[in-house]
């Protein structure tokens, strides 16, 4: 149980165009999602808080109109990289909170590798 | 602030050894430590996860240990197997009214060798 699912796994676009990361939790509800970043070698950046229904919470230093956060259901948390350049090329993973029957642990998307060229 | 380090960054070992992961963390006011495994270009895997109220989870050859005083975790893989290479990331999870946050350590990379 507690499974996230994100899509799509790897996106390559162009250059000032807009893309779309969904994260799905399968089999649980999820009032609260997080969006993190990840350099090569390097650990998790935690982006963003995704609340169901309200404004996502941005941590310092992250644009809000470049990362656009949509949590409009209790399953279902996207991230819009809007006007991509090639230094938002990253991995990006989401996560939930899973329910009490998991302990509240969390649990981890298989992640989207974006290249922008 | 809370700040989370893993040491070491890297270790190589030969098939078959014991070893230990170290994650030391500065705010013991944890709700959880959890362990996860990223193999390269992949999603989060979790391990095992600590409540703050518990000393130690087991899995399998796993073994995580917690004390919290002292800021300290340590993950304990037995008789490791090349399957077992991979990046190994400890994160503690703040309380719900700091936002619930996981804070992450930078990670151990292993690579077991047969």
């Amino acid at each position: 149980g507690a499974v996230v699912s994100q899509h799509p796994s790897w996106v390559i676009c162009k250059s000032g165009t807009s893309v779309k990361i969904e994260c799905r939790s399968l089999d649980f509800q999820a009032t609260t999602m997080f969006w993190y970043r990840q350099f090569p070698k390097q650990s998790l950046m935690l982006m963003a808080t995704s609340n169901e229904g309200s404004k996502a919470t941005y941590e310092q230093g992250v644009e809000k109109d470049k990362f656009l956060i949509n949590h409009a259901s209790l399953t279902l948390s996207t991230l819009t990289v809007t006007s991509a350049h090639p230094e938002d090329s990253s991995f990006y993973i989401c996560s939930a909170r899973a329910p009490r029957t998991a302990n509240y642990g969390y649990t981890f998307g298989s992640g989207t590798r974006l290249t922008v060229v | 602030k809370q700040e989370v380090t893993q040491i070491p960054a890297a270790l190589s070992v030969p098939e078959g050894e014991n070893l230990v992961l170290n994650c030391s963390f500065t705010d013991s006011a944890i709700y959880n430590l959890q362990w996860f495994r990223q193999d390269p270009g992949k999603g989060l895997t979790s391990l095992l996860l600590i409540q703050s109220s518990q000393r130690e989870q087991t899995s399998g050859r796993l073994n995580a240990s917690l004390d919290k005083s002292s800021g300290r975790s340590t993950l304990y893989i037995a008789a490791s197997q090349p399957g077992d290479s991979a990046t190994y990331l400890c994160a503690v999870r703040l309380w719900n009214n700091q936002g619930g946050k996981l804070i992450f350590g930078q990670g151990t990379e292993l690579s077991v060798k047969p």
